[in-house]
């Protein structure tokens, strides 16, 4: 079964709306999480790694206040596209390492669906 | 930085055997990793492999590896329509958590 949830699966919003993504580990405690946009036909762009009860480490190119994160327990992070327009519209997904040794891989959620009209 | 390469499209028939090519800039990659995509779902973990090994094999999947060329592949046996996805290699450094993608490669099969 998953190990990663993520919620909401689709969102269809004005522009100008914020949005909250959550993202939960299940039945694991997650020392990092991870999120990341993907376009259609594309590869994933990683976007930001969050580690809980610290701030979140922004990727090149990416506004610090347009995508908000919080990771506030070891099982839970949220995103949240703050007034969102139609560019922002696109295939969101988050992924959380195991708080373990050695090779960890990650574990990704279903992914979230933006479209801003 | 990192780059991580694949083709974009590979068509195989039913039944046959399909092969998945990734190459990677960065030697120090320690860990390298094979997901699938299927359309409007996140990824699914397939198979991994650590730096120090060649050859890794689960039920139908295989992945091999060539650290000299730095090339990374995975084979499919007896591809099936539920093969049907993206494929994404990716790679990660003992020292760091977040992993690199390569572009994927989109796996059709056709009768």
């Amino acid at each position: 079964g998953a190990v990663v949830s993520q919620h909401p699966s689709w969102v269809i919003c004005k522009s100008g709306t914020s949005v909250k993504i959550e993202c939960r580990s299940l039945d694991f405690q997650a020392t990092t999480m991870f999120w990341y946009r993907q376009f259609p036909k594309q590869s994933l762009m990683l976007m930001a790694t969050s580690n809980e009860g610290s701030k979140a480490t922004y990727e090149q190119g990416v506004e610090k206040d347009k995508f908000l994160i919080n990771h506030a327990s070891l099982t839970l992070s949220t995103l949240t596209v703050t007034s969102a327009h139609p560019e922002d519209s696109s295939f969101y997904i988050c992924s959380a390492i195991y708080r373990g040794p050695g090779n960890q891989p990650q574990h990704f959620g279903d992914g979230t669906r933006l479209s801003i009209l | 930085g990192e780059d991580v390469e694949q083709s974009l499209f590979l068509s195989v028939r039913e039944g046959d055997s399909s092969v998945i090519n990734c190459t990677y800039t960065d030697s120090s990659s320690t860990y390298l990793y094979w997901y699938k995509q299927e359309p409007g779902a996140g990824l699914q973990l397939l198979t991994y492999i650590f730096s120090n090994m060649d050859m890794k094999q689960d039920q139908r999947l295989t992945v091999l590896l060539n650290k000299k060329d730095k090339h990374l592949s995975l084979r499919i046996a007896d591809t099936q329509t539920g093969d049907s996805a993206i494929y994404f290699c990716a790679l990660r450094e003992s020292s760091a958590s977040k992993i690199i993608f390569g572009s994927g490669t989109r796996l059709s099969i056709r009768p």
